[in-house]
């Protein structure tokens, strides 16, 4: 799986628009973007995923840069329950291995 | 989306017993099971790779003969904890694929295990 990089921490305000960065320029042609999140201490949670056209969902929209090299997650209306700490991995989509995850980046939501 | 039941989300128990956690996809057969382990403050680490009726797949460095799974069907898998001792205390996290979900892997709510 292709390295991503993102930044440890984050801070937002809540009711404002948290935008997570991710560097992926490794990319490879078949491999997707996908974004989970935990919050302490529980199990991690699936949001959304994309190879190259902009996705959303009902959690988060995901917008792919055209040379697909990097990503940012986007949470619209960023409320308390937000905080936590988003990971960026890239893979295949039939793959069969586990999820490798890094550091993530740790949201912070702040009243 | 999917809902993957873990079971107990939290356990104490005396060091050299053993501890038995679950894991259910409740709404899909999954065709492979993940086991990690999570210390405080660290991100997750892959402890092995479960098919059903199949032996487990380990990572480097984590004792088979310790931490015994089980995947008797397409909805559970179990960990068993041998001999637990002290360092042994972590959250144990399992998760659950499928090819009716894209391969999105969906994970259980975790347990906490502490060894006294």
């Amino acid at each position: 799986d292709a390295k991503t990089t993102q930044p440890p921490s984050m801070d937002c305000a809540e009711g404002r628009a948290a935008n997570l960065p991710c560097n992926h320029s490794t990319i490879s042609g078949n491999e997707y973007v996908y974004w989970y999140r935990q919050i302490h201490s529980q199990g991690p949670q699936y949001i959304i995923h994309g190879l190259k056209n902009n996705e959303t969902n009902e959690m988060a929209s995901l917008i792919i840069t055209e040379d697909r090299k990097s990503s940012t997650l986007i949470l619209p209306h960023a409320t308390l329950r937000d905080t936590a700490v988003y990971y960026c991995i890239v893979r295949p989509l039939n793959s069969g291995y586990a999820l490798n995850f890094g550091k993530g980046t740790s949201l912070l939501v702040t009243p | 989306g999917a809902v993957v039941s873990q079971h107990p989300s939290w356990v104490i128990c005396k060091s050299g017993t053993s501890v038995k956690i679950e894991c259910r996809s409740l709404d899909f057969q999954a065709t492979t099971m993940f086991w990690y382990r999570q210390f405080p403050k660290q991100s997750l680490m892959l402890m092995a790779t479960s098919n059903e009726g199949s032996k487990a797949t380990y990572e480097q460095g984590v004792e088979k003969d310790k931490f015994l799974i089980n995947h008797a069907s397409l909805t559970l898998s179990t960990l068993t904890v041998t001999s637990a001792h002290p360092e042994d205390s972590s959250f144990y996290i399992c998760s659950a694929r499928s090819d009716r979900y894209k391969n999105i892997q969906y994970f259980g709510a975790g347990t906490r295990l502490s060894v006294l």
